[in-house]
């Protein structure tokens, strides 16, 4: 079974910043990733999908990158609205993974 | 604008088997281009997908769950449904429905339901 880690589990920032987060694959994944972002209370909305792929109407400061095993999440400025819980998810293995989420706090 | 609505009970005995339902309104499941599935979340688990479906009944499934998962669809209703057999507290969760992207299988999940809260206790 495909594990994904991300990193940091939590990240506290303030508005402006330059935000990374890292999900890592314990083995390859055909670059089949995607990123979500979850607020409290709500479900979780797809920001990203096949590593870089801007979903409709996502704001361009949302990025994704990587290749292999290793990705990255980065929000160029961090925004007011920006704060909440970020999950990679693998689609290449029929367990069809999370990872375990990064909480972005103020 | 798509919707969708998990509905069921929100409290099941163990042992017995978890139901619910997802209505889905401004868009017909039979439209061919997207599959649909339930995925869940839990503090213990965080978020597992649970299995999809396409609207001919074509079926994939976690295999950690394979085993107690039941998917089917109801075109006339433009429904979908999960059964869960022989629940455990472990599956006390939200359980959400949602759609897959068009043209991407079982890939990522852009259009959610609420969630709906199970809890499994006696």
């Amino acid at each position: 079974d495909v594990q994904m880690t991300q990193s940091p589990s939590t990240l506290s920032a303030s508005v402006g910043d330059r935000v990374t987060i890292t999900c890592r694959a314990s083995q390859s994944i055909n670059n089949l990733l995607a990123w979500y972002q979850q607020k409290i209370g709500e479900a979780p909305k797809l920001l990203i999908n096949k590593v870089s792929a801007l979903e409709s109407g996502v704001p361009s400061r949302f990025s994704g990158s990587g290749s292999g095993t290793d990705f990255t999440l980065t929000i160029s400025s961090l925004q007011p609205d920006d704060f909440a819980t970020y999950y990679c998810q693998q689609y290449n293995t029929f367990s069809r993974t999370f990872g375990q989420g990064t909480n972005v706090e103020v | 604008q798509l919707q969708l609505q998990e509905s069921g009970p929100g409290l099941v005995k163990p042992s017995e088997t978890l139901s619910l339902t997802c209505t889905v309104s401004g868009g017909s499941i039979s439209s061919g281009s997207h599959y649909w599935g339930w995925v869940r979340q839990s503090p213990g688990r965080g978020l597992e997908w649970i299995g999809s479906i396409y609207y001919t009944g074509i079926t994939f499934r976690n295999p950690s769950l394979q085993g107690r998962v039941t998917l089917s669809v109801d075109t006339a209703k433009n429904q979908v449904s999960l059964k869960l057999s022989s629940v455990t507290a472990a599956d006390t969760a939200v359980y959400y429905c949602a759609r897959h992207i068009a043209g991407g299988g079982t890939g990522p999940l852009n259009y959610w339901g609420r969630g709906t809260l199970v809890t499994v206790s006696s």
